[in-house]
């Protein structure tokens, strides 16, 4: 089955600089890629998301990579936030039987002051 | 104002009782979807259920049961056969089952502790 991998685990970034969190996934067959954002006592919520027919998406201050050869995405954000502070999840899955979301463990993202 | 609720926020139990956590929406979604969130880990799938009176298994189902009996209602008991049953538990809904064309909608979560 599909093996979703998320790293860094935590990334601790200075507000104003860019964050970068990265996923590979081992199913070629995945054709779909969400992102979460996991706020403190909530659950996750989705940002962002991207197929497989397309190489980059982008809404406003993130943006996602996806390099289909090398079965890696990657969620990008600039100019970062104090609010931007949260755990993110990569995910994949694909359209067929087994519709399911196969998620990453999650990035926590602590911007500094 | 429309969403998903799950009740109670923190719940406690006693080893080797059953707890039953309460997921509903009123979305008209008719996908629901238990998930179980530990420390450091992604989410994984219990139960899912694309339409009333039918759920499937997930990937870790053991331990755990489910009933639809109706479209805002999927409620999951986590019962003594669970071996580790402290965790957060997320409910989520979406219009449809396939992933990529329904966007899933998580509830607030339970964090279930047991003594």
């Amino acid at each position: 089955g599909e093996n979703v991998e998320q790293h860094p685990s935590t990334l601790s970034v200075q507000e104003g600089d860019s964050a970068v969190i990265k996923c590979t996934y081992s199913d070629s067959a995945s054709n779909y890629f969400p992102w979460y954002k996991q706020e403190l006592g909530k659950g996750p919520q989705l940002i962002i998301d991207i197929r497989s027919n397309v190489g980059e998406k982008k809404d406003q201050r993130i943006a996602v990579t996806l390099n289909k050869t090398a079965k890696h995405f990657s969620l990008h954000i600039t100019e970062t936030q104090p609010e931007d502070s949260a755990v993110y999840f990569c995910a994949a899955s694909k359209v067929g039987r087994d519709d399911k979301i196969i998620f990453g463990k999650g990035t926590r993202l602590h911007i500094l002051p | 104002d429309g969403g998903i609720t799950q009740s109670p926020k923190y719940l406690f139990r006693k080893e080797g009782q059953n707890v039953t956590l309460s997921c509903e929406q009123n979305l008209n979604h008719d996908a629901m979807y238990w998930y179980r969130q530990d420390p450091g880990q992604g989410l994984r799938l219990i139960y899912y259920s694309q339409i009333v009176n039918d759920f499937q298994k997930g990937d870790i189902a053991e331990g755990y049961s489910v009933s639809r009996e109706k479209k805002e209602s999927f409620p999951l008991t986590v019962t003594s056969a669970q071996k580790n049953p402290t965790a957060f538990y997320l409910c989520a809904s979406s219009i449809g089952l396939t992933p990529s064309y329904n966007e899933q909608f998580f509830g607030p979560g339970t964090r279930l502790t047991v003594l």
